[in-house]
């Protein structure tokens, strides 16, 4: 169980456009998702926190008109690059926690999404 | 800004070896996870440790927490050429009702067949 499904996995696209990229809890409803960004060979940076139905939460630096977050259900989140640029070229990846049985639960990763603007 | 350090931050082993890495940590936290991240994939989570807790099994895995030195250390036994990947510790930090998890900079392990 526990699934986190993350799409697409890899966009390709010029520079200016925008990208929306999914993120879908398949089995479990997820009071809480999670937006991080990894550079490569580096550990996970936390962008935003978004709960079900409320604005998101964004991270110190990050920009939220660059960045929207959309969390419409308890089992879809959303984040949209808007006008990307090649410094926003990444590693993009979703995770979500079911937040019922108290605060000691794991969050559980989506595959992840390579977006590289040219 | 991360909370964890990892130690190592390369492993290499053969076959069938334990693989020790280690995490520390700064601030006072909720619980400790480690994951492991395959090349180009996401995170799997392995196993959560909670502060009161001060080791945890999961087949192959063992895991430690010392609070008072803020450390965690993950052993993986008898390891397998699968085994080969990213791993990384987060600690989870109350904050505003919620806690979010703060990454390590992840040791990535190596096994050679």
């Amino acid at each position: 169980g526990a699934v986190v499904s993350q799409h697409p996995s890899r966009v390709i696209c010029k520079s200016g456009t925008s990208v929306k990229i999914e993120c879908r809890s398949l089995d479990f409803q997820a009071t809480t998702m999670f937006w991080y960004r990894q550079f490569p060979k580096q550990s996970l940076m936390l962008m935003a926190t978004s709960n079900e139905g409320s604005k998101a939460t964004y991270e110190q630096g990050v920009e939220k008109d660059k960045f929207l977050i959309n969390h419409a259900s308890l089992t879809l989140s959303t984040l949209t690059v808007t006008s990307a640029h090649p410094e926003d070229s990444s590693f993009y990846i979703c995770s979500a926690r079911q937040d019922r049985g108290g605060s000691n639960q794991p969050q559980h990763f989506g595959d992840g999404t390579r977006l590289s603007i040219l | 800004s991360q909370q964890g350090e990892e130690d190592p931050q390369a492993l290499s082993i053969q076959e069938g070896e334990n693989a020790t890495m280690n995490c520390s940590y700064k601030t006072s936290i909720n619980n400790l996870q480690w994951y492991r991240q395959n090349s180009g994939r996401g995170l799997v989570h392995l196993i959560l440790i909670r502060s009161n807790e001060r080791e945890k099994h999961s087949g192959r895995l063992r895991v430690t927490l010392d609070t008072s030195k803020k450390s965690s250390s993950l052993l993986i036994t008898a390891s397998r050429a699968a085994d080969t990947a990213s791993y990384f510790c987060a600690t989870a930090i109350s904050r505003h009702n919620d806690y979010k998890l703060s990454f390590g900079a992840g040791t990535t392990v190596t096994v050679r067949a």
